[in-house]
């Protein structure tokens, strides 16, 4: 099974600044997805990156796949209390459905 | 559309007891998923169900737990017996069959095991 590292681990800011969190692999991603998870949710899909070099806006989050495809970054701008929660980066084991997910980066933004 | 319903929401047990969690699927999504997420870690992925046939178990803990979807639809996860370290939310999902296609997940069970 493919290992995803993310980091930081924790990372707390204060509303209006920005900020980097990133997805790295030893290995190459066929693809790649960010999903959010607020407490007592399950995730929920952010975004799902498949061609490297690619980048991809929602609003103030800017996702970019790396050239080797091998690692991913998620970028949020003038970040919002809403913005709260664990960012979690996913690749499909082998060439099924099911989806190996790192441990995440939580993430809390104080008004 | 209604999304993916998990019930309890939360289950307090003693180690050594045995507890089963429920969890019905997106209408016409034939994979169902269950997770594992223990505090602080992502959620790994325990089995994997296309319509009623598992594709994926090997990281179920087999001697302790069960699972199973009859009629591929709604599905159940069973731990007997439990113990201290299966303590953790447990995740369902559903997706459709295509490629890149998103987990859809449930809200999830908080199993505290004392």
């Amino acid at each position: 099974t493919q290992l995803l590292e993310q980091s930081p681990q924790f990372l707390s800011i204060q509303e209006g600044e920005n900020l980097t969190v990133y997805c790295n692999s030893s290995s190459v991603f066929s693809s790649l997805q960010w999903y959010r998870q607020e407490p007592g949710e399950g995730p929920v899909l952010l975004v799902t990156v498949v061609t490297g070099g690619e980048v991809k806006k929602l609003k103030r989050l800017t996702f970019q796949f790396g050239d080797a495809r091998k690692d991913s970054s998620l970028h949020i701008t003038a970040a919002q209390p809403g913005d709260t929660g664990l960012y979690l980066c996913a690749s499909f084991i082998n060439s099924g459905y099911a989806l190996n997910f790192g441990k995440g980066t939580s993430l809390l933004v104080t008004p | 559309e209604a999304g993916v319903a998990q019930s309890p929401r939360y289950k307090i047990i003693e180690k050594r007891q045995s507890v089963a969690f429920w969890c019905n699927p997106i209408s016409g999504h034939a994979t169902l998923y269950w997770y594992q997420q223990i505090l602080g870690q992502g959620p790994k992925l325990l089995i994997q169900f296309q319509n009623n046939g598992v594709v994926d178990d090997s990281q179920l803990p087999k001697d302790r737990f069960s699972a199973e979807r009859l009629k591929g639809v709604d599905s159940t996860l069973k731990i007997q017996p439990a113990k201290l370290e299966d303590s953790a939310v447990y995740l369902c999902a559903s997706s459709t069959t295509g490629k890149n296609s998103p987990l859809h997940f449930g809200n999830g069970t908080r199993l505290t095991v004392t």
